[in-house]
């Protein structure tokens, strides 16, 4: 059964870096067929895809482009993990983040992604002095 | 405009059928993506429910019910979410999402009451 466990800070000061990691059991963070993603939810955003990393001979990573400035998603093999950094949090970036796991599908020559199917218990964040 | 536009709520009797539309922007063609539908409880990630591009293209997640299924109604350009048979468990909301420009795009949501 695949699991993800999230961890980091639930308080972040303005201008400073949100860091959260996100703990993969049952799979492999390294897995071609996988990829890993964050989403926030807010009142004001609703649902909210920020960004993906997966590997597929090498690394590739997919981030939104409202954030593509401020964001980094970083795997760990050794930890089998994969991270978020969001630079410059201002109190908009107050949310709940989730990771959350989605798997390449194929019908005929066509690949595509199967759904997020599985996800992390979420973490609020809120960006305040 | 945004890309995906769900009604903020819905009320349904149990036993009766909802239907949850998902509306695509004008100048994007349902017909060409696939739709994928969560569910989310208060206090809960979002649970993948199903995929549906076509019939031969359709997929549920693990463990969804039987009375959930999905379609399309191309005239309205719109990916459609039908629950039969309503239960009180299905009250919550629902998010539809496509692939649309290089990224994830989810829609603001449907509030099911089951009343």
């Amino acid at each position: 059964q695949v699991q993800l466990q999230q961890s980091g800070p639930g308080l972040v000061k303005p201008s400073q870096t949100l860091s959260l990691t996100c703990a993969i059991s049952g799979d492999s963070v390294s897995r071609d067929s996988a990829a890993w993603n964050w989403i926030r939810q807010s009142p004001s955003r609703g649902l909210e895809w920020l960004g993906r990393t997966y590997y597929r001979s090498k690394w590739y990573n997919d981030y939104a482009v409202s954030l593509k400035s401020r964001i980094t998603i970083n795997p760990d093999t050794s930890k089998n993990q994969f991270a978020l950094q969001l630079n410059s949090v201002t109190p908009e970036d107050t949310a709940v983040y989730y990771c959350a796991r989605d798997r390449l599908a194929t019908i005929a020559s066509d690949s595509f992604y199967h759904g997020m199917d599985v996800w992390g218990q979420g973490t609020t964040v809120t960006i305040s002095s | 405009q945004a890309v995906l536009t769900q009604p903020s709520s819905l009320s349904a009797s149990p036993g009766a059928s909802a239907s949850l539309t998902c509306t695509l922007r004008s100048g994007i063609n349902v017909g060409t993506y696939r739709i994928y539908w969560y569910q989310q409880k208060p206090g809960s990630p979002p649970q993948f429910l199903l995929r549906y591009k076509s019939d031969s293209d359709y997929q549920k997640g693990s463990g969804v019910p039987s009375r959930f299924s999905g379609s399309k109604d191309a005239s309205a350009n719109a990916g459609i979410f039908l629950i039969s048979g309503l239960q009180s468990e299905d009250e919550a909301d629902y998010y539809c999402m496509i692939w649309h420009s290089s990224a994830w795009v989810f829609g603001g949501g449907t509030k099911l009451t089951v009343l």
